[in-house]
């Protein structure tokens, strides 16, 4: 089962959006509502953002929004703050109990 | 509150295997399945597998079939991960982390574990 597939980097200013994408195949991200994104700080453990592709768990602000269209997830950060910079992760389940991640995308806000 | 703390720092030769754990509380250990996941210095996150804390149940991620041991200790609310046959690729930080529905909702703070002669 291979990673999902995700930028290496993005980047962007204060106040502005980015979005970051991760793409799977039709046994994973394609074929279950069961995307999941984390966001992980130098030396940390991850933090769960977003779950079942668009859903924000109680205290992730609202500037992050999840969404799919067919094998391709997406994470979006509007109002760019200076402590959004840091590593995202998505993560699908992949059937059969199995789950994959991505590679992961490192945030810079200039 | 969930916590989940994982123990200490391991450095182990080549060959040999570590076993690593986690602790859980603020929540009813048997209730939620637990999964590993593992990080390389400076990659990503890699799915391990899960323990049903319940029935003691496991399921490995294909890469680690034959090499990982997940097992749990109900009566101290405490889940294991051991990785036999260890090479300097098994370099890495370990979490444990608590699934709730199809999503990681709580982590361990890590375990580095270092392969060295």
């Amino acid at each position: 089962q291979s990673a999902l597939t995700q930028p290496r980097s993005v980047s962007g200013s204060p106040g502005q959006s980015v979005t970051i994408s991760c793409t799977g195949t039709s046994s994973d991200v394609g074929a279950y509502n069961y995307v999941s994104w984390y966001q992980q700080h130098p030396g940390k453990a991850p933090k769960l953002m977003i779950h079942a592709v668009s859903k924000r768990p109680s205290g992730v602000p609202d500037r992050f929004s999840g969404s799919k269209s067919g094998n391709t997830a997406s994470l979006t950060i509007s109002g760019l703050q200076a402590e959004d910079e840091a590593d995202y992760y998505c993560c699908s389940y992949a059937g059969s109990y199995t789950w994959v991640f991505g590679g992961g995308t490192k945030l810079t806000v200039l | 509150q969930v916590q989940l703390v994982q123990s200490g720092a391991e450095v182990k030769k080549p060959g040999a295997s570590v076993k690593v754990s986690c602790k859980a509380s603020g929540y009813t250990f048997t209730d939620y399945y637990m999964h590993w996941v593992r990080q390389a210095p400076g990659q990503g996150l890699e799915w391990m597998g899960w323990i049903n804390p319940n029935s003691g149940g496991t399921s490995f991620a294909q890469t680690f079939q034959g090499r990982v041991t997940m097992t749990r200790d109900t009566s101290i609310s405490t889940a294991y991960m051991e990785l036999s046959r260890l090479t300097s690729d098994d370099r890495a930080v370990y979490y444990c982390a608590r699934i709730k529905s199809y999503y990681f909702d709580y982590w361990g703070q890590g375990t580095l574990v270092t392969v060295s002669s």
